[in-house]
């Protein structure tokens, strides 16, 4: 069966550290992940990923896909209390999400 | 947004009752999606349409009928409301480009 599985669940830290958010995947006829951020409303699209160790970035954050072993990671620097909200993953084949990890940044 | 709306955008109803929530998109696109968003579940596919009355089923997709007449207009059904069923749910269309955009979301009351 297709899964995608988002590590760590939650995570808490403070402003100015920087964070490493995981999205392993399983699923048949891969064709692109994509992160999305999640505040209070409906995601927004981050990042979409095709090919392998091609880094996308978009000011303090940025993503990676590893094909090879099947997981992409989500890098926010220097992070502030306005990147606190809910990160997802999806797979890009049925659009299977993973369950989110909830980043909370504090003062 | 992609000019993706849903109505109604809140909603409480009773167990056993029908509801239709309304998926409209204003882009042409093809790929349209049904999701609910549950704590500790993420978002979960209930159905998604590729094309005028083209459907599939999701991974959850067990009381849930849709049906698309039109290119712009996707509807999600309960035949019969149940509690569980309380949720959040997104409309989401994928443009040509492979990007997914999302509605604003109904939050669905079931009592």
């Amino acid at each position: 069966e297709d899964k995608v599985v988002q590590s760590p669940l939650s995570l808490v830290v403070h402003e100015g550290d920087t964070v490493t958010l995981n999205c392993s995947y399983e699923v048949t006829n891969f064709r692109s992940l994509l992160w999305y951020k999640q505040e209070k409303k409906a995601p927004t699209f981050l990042f979409m990923l095709t090919s392998s160790g091609i880094e996308k970035k978009s000011g303090r954050l940025s993503s990676i896909l590893d094909k090879k072993e099947l997981f992409s990671i989500l890098n926010i620097t220097a992070t502030q209390t306005g990147d606190s909200a809910v990160y997802l993953c999806a797979v890009n084949n049925d659009m299977r999400f993973g369950a989110g990890t909830r980043l909370t940044v504090k003062p | 947004d992609a000019g993706i709306t849903q109505s109604p955008r809140h909603k409480v109803t009773e167990t056993g009752t029908p509801v239709t929530l309304r998926c409209h998109q204003t882009e042409n696109h093809r790929y349209m999606y049904w999701y609910r968003q549950d704590p500790g579940h993420g978002l979960r596919l209930i159905h998604y349409s590729y094309g005028v009355k083209d459907t599939d089923k999701g991974e959850v997709s067990d009381g849930y009928s849709v049906s698309r007449s039109k290119t712009e207009d996707f509807l999600l059904t309960l035949e019969s409301a149940t509690s569980s069923q309380t949720s959040v749910y997104f409309c989401a269309t994928t443009g040509f480009e492979g990007l997914q955009y999302f509605g604003p979301g109904t939050r669905l009351t079931v009592t």
